[in-house]
């Protein structure tokens, strides 16, 4: 498996705090993904990166923010949780942008 | 955006029976179409996939056929197994023009392998 790594694994917190998500790759691949999986949507992209500092939008990006400091770290912020996001989050990586995508193990986020 | 519908989102078949899971995606630019299978709490994982410049790829019991004119993209999974049993989900990717593309998935399919 590609080396990516995603922590926590899983978080409960209350609606209205901030929360991070990180993901960590020992590939050097130059793009990052966040996804989201929910019951009957499948997998949704939040954001992405094309590059440090390099970020953009993804289909459901509102409530939702990125950073990318260094190749291999890519973190996600819930900047006021709310119970919408409570989902399974994905962490991808992709050599050549868009093709060959593998994933981290997800982080299961609760908002209460 | 690209739209990707998938059908059937449950497929139960007998061991040893074929499987075949469709998708449709709406953006004629879309050049890549990867096939993940999950299995229950996994991290999905890429099968196969497929590019625009070919009609038909295999590796070994599975193959994957592509329509760029009807624009639909098809998994085939011959022989099937118990260790088939998993959601499966297609995908197209998706053209921005700006190089730093993402994914659109289907919503999936629950594969049943019946002993």
């Amino acid at each position: 498996d590609a080396g990516i790594t995603q922590s926590p694994r899983h978080k409960v917190t209350e609606t209205g705090t901030p929360v991070t998500l990180r993901c960590h790759q020992t590939e050097n691949h130059r793009y990052m993904y966040w996804y989201r999986q929910d019951p009957g949507h499948g997998l949704r992209l939040i954001h992405y990166s094309y590059g440090v500092k390099d970020t953009d939008k993804g289909e459901v990006s509102d409530g939702y923010s990125v950073s990318r400091s260094k190749t291999e770290d890519f973190l996600l912020t819930l900047e006021s949780a709310t119970s919408s996001q409570t989902s399974v989050y994905f962490c991808a990586i992709s050599e050549s942008g868009g093709t060959e995508a593998f994933f981290g193990q997800g982080t299961r986020l609760t908002v209460v | 955006g690209e739209n990707v519908e998938q059908h059937p989102s449950t497929l139960s078949v007998q061991e040893g029976d074929s499987a075949v899971i469709k998708c449709t995606y709406s953006d004629s630019a879309s050049n890549y179409f990867p096939w993940y299978k999950q299995e229950l709490g996994k991290r999905p994982q890429l099968i196969i996939d497929i590019r625009s410049n070919v009609g038909e790829k295999k590796d070994q019991r599975i193959a994957v056929t592509l329509n760029k004119t009807a624009k639909h993209f098809s998994l085939h999974i011959t022989e099937t197994q118990p260790e088939d049993s998993a959601v499966y989900f297609c995908a197209a990717r998706i053209y921005s023009g700006g190089g730093a593309d993402g994914l659109t998935f289907g919503k999936g399919t629950h594969l049943i392998i019946q002993p």
